[in-house]
């Protein structure tokens, strides 16, 4: 049982690239999240999604997007990477209902330059 | 959603007892109060949750006060390894988190 897994863990970009970051849980969990911190800050909400094919926005959704194709996964993409968005990205899956502990991934380090 | 607030950051000593307090003065009816706990380069991690008067586990106590403005997360006996950042957070469907307070914990 891997939980929730993040790919890349590491990434370099240049202003203008785009990249995909994949996340992946094995809990079968319904409701799936992707955060954001920034060096001593919290995490700030991107996008969630509350089922197969659905998403919603959270906090924080510009210049992101995201894809919920299959339960198991949930897709962040950046489609014109900025200097802002150097960050470090971390994603989540709980069951249900806010209520329900989330359990995280190990986050991707992503670095805009 | 509820906005909280926590000390930024406090320091203890092994085998002291930790309180961390959270102010939540504009929760909801529904909201719960839940802690997370980050160690450096890892994601939060569930530690408690409660709703009302005290909850305990294997980990930590959580006391919130009948009028629910507050609450607070009891360490019992806190470790090196319980150095961390910890967050309150009032929640219904998504999270909130603010900055957390990060705890350092001395031998």
């Amino acid at each position: 049982n891997a939980g929730v897994t993040q790919t890349p863990k590491f990434r370099v970009l240049k202003t203008g690239q785009s990249m995909t970051l994949l996340c992946a849980q094995d809990m079968n969990h319904e409701y799936m999240y992707w955060y954001r911190q920034d060096p001593g800050m919290g995490l700030r909400l991107i996008h969630y999604s509350v089922g197969e094919g659905t998403t919603a926005k959270g906090e924080v959704p510009d210049g992101y997007n995201v894809s919920r194709l299959k339960k198991q996964n949930f897709l962040l993409g950046l489609e014109s990477a900025a200097p802002s968005q150097t960050s470090v990205y971390f994603c989540a899956s709980s069951f249900p209902g806010g209520l329900n502990e989330q359990f995280f991934g190990p986050g991707t380090r992503l670095t805009v330059l | 959603l509820a906005k909280t607030t926590q000390p930024i950051s406090m320091d203890s000593y092994e085998g002291q007892e930790v309180n961390i307090t959270c102010s939540h003065n504009n929760i909801a009816t529904n909201d719960y109060i839940t802690w997370y706990q980050q160690f450096p380069s890892q994601g939060p991690r569930f530690i408690i949750q409660g709703y009302k008067t005290k909850v305990t586990n294997e980990v930590a106590s959580l006391f919130i006060p009948a009028d629910r403005k507050s609450s607070t997360l009891s360490l019992p006996r806190v470790s090196l390894s319980d150095t961390a950042v910890y967050y309150c957070l009032g929640n219904t469907d998504k999270l909130i988190f603010g900055t957390g307070t990060r705890l350092q914990v001395f031998p």
